[in-house]
Formats: structure tokens, C-alpha cells, sequence
């Protein structure tokens, strides 16, 4: 079945490491993004990418970064710059052209750091 | 600068009942797109409607209706004869296209609770 997928559901860290949440896509989609959400709060865009080899930050990068060397995988790693990681973390595709396209949502990743 | 404000932030209805969700957004382009989505309790958010900005006809899908306002800025979203499996949180969002790409801004989302 064609979709996105984010590994892991779960994911837990201690305070200073960085940790990498994996994203990939089989929709052949070009474009690709990462959001985050807190509780109660709508989502907020971090990094997108239009096309492999390429990507922007979004409103807020700080304390992200991450990498598309591949079409369908798209992760982002959350350093230990960011002060505040404990949030719910979605990434999304979408076909890349003139017209804004719907985004195509994975099942995201809750990150909690202690 | 783009903007989308969902003032209400959690309803509560009883099943059979009908409900609207509000929508109001701020953006200086002309030509721009209105998303809603939906995320259930599992996480997920799912496509629910696209409006282009020149398209002001309301649209209705089984339960499911809008109403585009362009005059006063808003794209309400409406269940109809709602059902518990509507429970989930509503987004709405915006994208001005162009060089943006599909950069959504969202709103704050309505909690939409639907008791039996």
C-alpha cells in the first residue's frame, strides 16, 4: 500500500543527545515536510523539501536540521540546540507543482525528552 | 503574513446533532487555498476538502459541508447529523501557492467531542 511511514511511534531520549526520526514515502511525491505539534496547538512547519538535494526552513528550524538525499526518505533530527523537544512530530508529502496540492500525513512520532 | 484562527477550541454535542466549525484567515495574496483536515485520536490528520480561492460555491460530501466566504474571510466547516466516529480534532489551513509552494499555515484546531 502506498503511504508514509514514521519510525517509531514512541520515542524517548534524555536531555543532550540528538535523535534522528525517520520519515519515508512510496507516493513518489516530491515534496516533503516536517511539523510539529503541541498539545492543544495546531501544527507548526519546521523543514520542507520541494525536491530531492534541496530543502527550507519553515517558521520554526531552530534546533532541527535534516537531509533529503532521496526521494522518499526525509528524516529530522532534533539536536540538543532545540530547548524544547517533547512534542508530537508528523511528516507529510505531496505531489510538487503550480497548484497547492493536499498533503498526504504519516502517523507521526511522540518524542519526549527528560 | 498568513493567518488562521479557529476560535473555538473544543465542542461538545450530543449524536444526531449538527455542528459547525469556524474558520477565519488573514492573507494578502489573491489567489490562495483552504484546506480542512481531520485527526482522529490516532494521530494521523487526514485530507478532508481543498477550496481555491475563486471558488466560492458551497460544497457538500455525505455529512459534510463548507461554506466559502470570501467577504468576511471564512471557510466554516459543518457535520451534519454527527456521529461518534466524528470525534477528532478539525484543522483548518491555508496556502498562498505560488513560489510557497504548498506551505500551510494552520489554524488552532477545534476538539470535536461527540457523546452517544
Amino acid at each position: 500500500d502506498g503511504g508514509i511511514t514514521q519510525s517509531p511511534k514512541y520515542l524517548f531520549r534524555k536531555e543532550g543527545q540528538n535523535v534522528t526520526l525517520s520519515c519515508e514515502q512510496n507516493l513518489n511525491h516530491d515534496a516533503m515536510y516536517w511539523y510539529r505539534q503541541d498539545p492543544g496547538q495546531g501544527l507548526r512547519l519546521i523543514y520542507y523539501s520541494q525536491i530531492v538535494n534541496d530543502f527550507q526552513k519553515g517558521d520554526i528550524a531552530e534546533g532541527y536540521s535534516v537531509s533529503r538525499e532521496k526521494k522518499e526518505s526525509f528524516p529530522l533530527t532534533v539536536t540538543s540546540a532545540q530547548k524544547n523537544p517533547t512534542a508530537f512530530y508528523l511528516c507529510a508529502s505531496s505531489p510538487r507543482g503550480g497548484l497547492p496540492y493536499e498533503q498526504y500525513f504519516g502517523p507521526g512520532t511522540r518524542l519526549t525528552v527528560t | 503574513a498568513q493567518k488562521v484562527t479557529q476560535a473555538q477550541t473544543e465542542i461538545s454535542v450530543v449524536e444526531k446533532e449538527d455542528v459547525t466549525l469556524d474558520c477565519v484567515y488573514e492573507t494578502r495574496d489573491t489567489t490562495y487555498y483552504l484546506f480542512w483536515y481531520k485527526q482522529p485520536p490516532s494521530g494521523e490528520l487526514v485530507f478532508l476538502i481543498r477550496r481555491n480561492s475563486f471558488d466560492e460555491q458551497n460544497e457538500i460530501s455525505g455529512r459534510y459541508s463548507w461554506n466559502f466566504q470570501k467577504s468576511t474571510s471564512s471557510f466554516n466547516f459543518t457535520i451534519t447529523a454527527s456521529q461518534v466516529v466524528d470525534s477528532a480534532v478539525y484543522f483548518c489551513a491555508l496556502s498562498g501557492g505560488g513560489a510557497a509552494g504548498n506551505k500551510l499555515t494552520f489554524g488552532g484546531g477545534t476538539r470535536v467531542l461527540v457523546k452517544p
